[in-house]
């Protein structure tokens, strides 16, 4: 069976500090790849989705970077951090475009919660 | 512009009695629409999903949406609420724009609170 794995869980940060969150899938071959944000306990903003290694579209203009060094692999980064970038982070996963049955459901990690002090 | 609409931020319902969280649509061509749930400081978990066929889906945990065309909605709903089933639960549409690879656009999200 797949799974997804996201850490670290909790993250505390100064202002100009360095981000590294990671992702990695278990038990599929070749996913798309997602991180969302979470701001304020609400509403899920796309921030970048990957749908093969080294592919990576950006869905908004951010402090942020994200990269797909292998193939099951998603990481979230930024060079120096933002009171702005607090949130909770998501990543997801889902089958290749294509695969109507699977199509768009997502299965989405455990989260990392940032804190930017 | 394609979007999916929460109208309620919270649902409040004793348990037992019937919920219906309400969402609606605006996508070019035939919807795609998913309905997820969220517990607290936890990522979000797939519930049901409605790409053609029958207008009433049936997920998991004992929910249900109904797709309804005239109206774009796709409200979700269960017979009987259970104190368990208070989370955040968001409402999706596949982006049918150019391009846009599978991905998905989520609703605020709305609160239920179902009261022992």
């Amino acid at each position: 069976s797949q799974t997804i794995h996201q850490w670290p869980a909790t993250l505390v940060q100064p202002v100009g500090s360095p981000l590294s969150l990671e992702c990695t899938v278990e038990g599929t071959s070749n996913p798309n790849l997602y991180w969302y944000r979470q701001a304020a306990g609400r509403g899920l903003q796309l921030l970048f989705y990957s749908v093969g290694i080294g592919q990576i579209s950006s869905e908004v203009p951010q402090n942020l970077s994200a990269s797909r060094p292998q193939d099951r692999q998603f990481i979230l980064s930024s060079k120096k951090l933002l009171l702005s970038d607090s949130g909770f982070y998501l990543c997801a996963w889902s089958v290749p475009h294509g695969d109507l049955l699977g199509a768009n459901v997502l299965t989405f990690g455990a989260g990392s919660r940032l804190t930017v002090l | 512009a394609q979007s999916v609409a929460q109208p309620e931020d919270q649902v409040n319902v004793a348990e037992g009695n019937p919920l219906t969280v309400k969402c609606t649509y605006s996508v070019s061509g035939n919807p795609y629409l998913f309905w997820y749930v969220q517990y607290p400081n936890r990522g979000l978990q797939f519930l049901l999903k409605y790409i053609t066929g029958d207008n009433l889906v049936k997920g998991s945990y004992g929910f249900e949406a109904e797709f309804n065309k005239s109206q774009t909605s796709f409200h979700l709903k269960k017979p009987s609420a259970l104190v368990s089933d208070s989370a955040l639960y968001f409402c999706a549409v596949r982006d049918m724009s150019r391009g846009a690879t599978n991905k998905l656009i989520f609703g605020t999200g709305t609160l239920l609170a179902v009261q022992p």
